[in-house]
């Protein structure tokens, strides 16, 4: 059974950078594309791209000038960054995996803060 | 960005009615659809995709329809368990967008 599970600060203050780490066990990342997705407290869903476990990657256009998205092959790990936060970036952070355009494997979240 | 917008936004029904969800895209986006439930401090989890295609472990009294911009989500005799919240989510472009989700609550 695949698993994800992200981690990182649960607080960071504005104008800083985020960055979480998602591990993935039961399964390879070496297939698959990997995402991070967010949901502001009490608000929908938000998609903020994906990477391929070759390294290629798409971010969603009102986000891209300050995400980043890597792969680790050897640790079973993908990471995403954002950098200059403001409290707008509050959210629960979601890493999960997409075959063939379904999300079918989720972590559970990480509620990130922005905050001074 | 493909808008996809879910009707009605809240809705409330008894035990073992059928409800339906309707998701709009405001531009064709084949069957590149997916359904997600999502309980309250819990990820999405994945119900239908590909418009009608069940998710394996999904229960069966769930349905989906649909193609090019509109779309359905059936549930064939609500549960307990059911009441919670569904979004929409197209996969034909980027970015990845969702609807603004349907909150199903207790009549």
């Amino acid at each position: 059974q695949v698993q994800l599970q992200e981690s990182g600060p649960g607080l960071v203050r504005p104008s800083e950078t985020l960055s979480l780490t998602c591990t993935v066990s039961g399964g390879s990342i070496s297939s698959y594309y990997w995402s991070w997705i967010r949901q502001p407290p009490g608000k929908g869903l938000e998609w903020i791209g994906y990477i391929y476990h070759s390294g290629s990657s798409n971010y969603n256009p009102s986000l891209k000038s300050r995400v980043t998205m890597s792969i680790d092959m050897s640790k079973n790990q993908f990471s995403l960054t954002l950098t200059s936060v403001t409290a707008a970036d509050t959210a629960v952070y979601y890493c999960a995996r997409n075959p063939m355009g379904a999300y079918d494997y989720w972590g559970q979240g990480i509620l990130v803060t922005v905050s001074s | 960005d493909i808008q996809m917008t879910q009707s009605p936004s809240s809705l409330s029904a008894s035990v073992g009615d059928r409800v339906t969800i309707t998701c709009r895209a405001n531009e064709t986006i084949s069957r590149y659809l997916n359904w997600y439930q999502q309980k309250p401090g819990k990820a999405p989890k994945l119900l239908i995709y590909a418009a009608s295609t069940l998710q394996g472990g999904a229960p069966s009294r769930f349905s989906g329809s649909g193609s090019e911009m509109d779309f359905t989500l059936s549930i064939s005799s609500l549960q307990p368990e059911d009441f919670t919240t569904y979004y929409c989510q197209q996969t034909s472009r980027i970015p990845h967008t969702f609807g603004q989700g349907t909150k199903v609550d207790i009549k």
